[in-house]
């Protein structure tokens, strides 16, 4: 099966710009997750989709960044206006269901270079 | 959710020696799993152990779950060099979200 597909793989912006980035998930998987990683630590969870519904969006900071999965398969996270502090690869991940025994399959990443 | 925390940090050995990490979490689990990240690739799934299960393999991974001392290990044996990466553990309770902890940097030598 195709796996999680992102883009852009890169992108380099300055503080104060604008920045969305896109996922699209395994087919079929309902789940839908964005992560933060700052280098050197793992991924902090930013906001969880199931189907198109926000399950979890606690560590969104919404004044910030927006997440949207509109018809329940493609998702965009924005940033608007980036900051410094928002350097780091933004990974999506995705899975079956919401139950906990399925694995969340990754993809690559967005690495976000803030000038 | 709750955060596993991995230790050691970092962990350097030769080709064909084992490598053993180690996972800690505070409260009880539903099951436990371990994720690799090879550098600038996104998480790899390796292994779920379930809190009732207590030893589990698959290919050259063996991972151990204690849920008495709330932990597990996960062991790479004949280690390669393909094998350098982070590892995670993302203990799980309820509902599918995990936290992850800053992982163990596996660097395996030639």
């Amino acid at each position: 099966e195709a796996g999680v597909a992102q883009s852009p793989r890169y992108k380099i912006i300055e503080k104060r710009q604008s920045v969305a980035f896109w996922c699209n998930p395994i087919s079929g998987h309902a789940t839908l997750y964005w992560y933060q990683q700052i280098l050197g630590q793992g991924p902090k969870l930013l906001i969880q989709f199931q189907n198109n519904g926000v399950v979890d969006d606690s560590q969104l900071p919404k004044d910030r960044f927006s997440a949207e999965r509109l018809k329940g398969v493609d998702s965009t996270l924005k940033i608007q206006p980036a900051k410094l502090e928002d350097s780091a690869v933004y990974l999506c991940a995705s899975s079956l269901e919401l139950a906990g025994n399925q694995p969340q399959h990754f993809g690559d990443g967005t690495r976000l270079s803030i000038l | 959710s709750q955060q596993g925390e991995e230790d050691p940090q970092a962990l350097s050995i030769q080709e064909g020696e084992n490598a053993t990490m180690n996972c800690s979490y505070k409260t009880s689990i539903n099951n436990l799993q371990w994720y690799r990240q090879n550098s600038g690739r996104g998480l790899v799934h390796l292994i779920l152990i379930r809190s009732n299960e207590r030893e589990k393999h698959s290919g050259r991974l063996r991972v151990t779950l204690d849920t008495s001392k709330k932990s597990s290990s996960l062991l790479i044996t004949a280690s390669r060099a393909a094998d350098t990466a982070s590892y995670f553990c993302a203990p799980r309770g309820g509902g599918n979200k995990l936290t992850f902890g800053t992982g163990t940097q596996l660097k395996v030598e030639l």
